[in-house]
């Protein structure tokens, strides 16, 4: 069975511009979640989505938005992007609800703001 | 809000050594996971505890959960180079979202 792969896996912005990620689960699974890992961080929970719906959010602001598609994949946005927004971005797939199911991470997308 | 607090943040220890790292939470926890991220990598996944007092042993790797379901723990015996790494441990809010903490860095020196 083929692993959660994001896309894509390195990423240079300017402040001030957008970005989109992309994520594919794991075949079958229904949620989605992103969490932001800056260095020596820990996992920075963002959102989660299950069929379609933002199901839980994080502490972020609003330049963080997500969403998820009928076929599970995911994609998340961040807006008038900040040097603080530099950080592996991973997001993780479960069965059903990230809290009570086994996640897996897919590579992350390292994105670097200058 | 819910925390999940892990120490030490990091440990440095000898190739053979022992190393334990612990997890604990503000509240009751429904279950407990714990993820290792290799450097470089992504976080896998090793272990989910649900009972009050569970304990499961992987190989070397022995995993404990409270008795109160509030704090656990994770101890590796004669530590090897290929256990480097973070280790994470992650609990369920009342919301059903994953809390991690801050993980515990383990180096080890051949």
């Amino acid at each position: 069975k083929a692993g959660v792969t994001q896309t894509p896996r390195y990423l240079i912005k300017t402040r001030g511009q957008q970005v989109t990620l992309s994520c594919s689960p794991i075949s079958g699974h229904r949620s989605v979640s992103w969490y932001q890992q800056t260095p020596g961080q820990g996992l920075q929970f963002l959102f989660e989505y299950f069929s379609e719906t933002q199901r839980n959010k994080g502490n972020f602001p609003g330049r963080f938005s997500g969403r998820q598609f009928s076929n599970s994949r995911s994609e998340m946005n961040v807006s008038t992007l900040e040097l603080g927004d530099s950080a592996l971005y991973l997001c993780a797939s479960s069965l059903g609800g990230q809290g009570y199911n086994e996640q897996f991470f897919g590579p992350g997308t390292r994105l670097t703001v200058l | 809000g819910q925390q999940v607090m892990q120490i030490p943040q990091y440990q440095h220890v000898q190739e053979g050594e022992d190393f334990t790292t612990y997890c604990n939470s503000s509240t009751t926890l429904s279950n407990i996971q714990w993820y290792k991220q290799r450097p470089g990598g992504h976080p896998v996944f090793l272990i989910q505890l649900v009972k009050s007092g569970e304990v499961k042993k992987q190989k070397r790797l022995t995993f404990q959960f409270g008795e109160a379901k509030k704090n656990s723990s994770l101890h590796i015996t004669a530590t090897q180079t290929t256990d480097v790494g973070t280790y994470f441990c992650a609990g369920p809010t009342n919301a059903g979202k994953s809390t991690f903490g801050d993980g515990t860095t383990l180096t080890v020196k051949p």
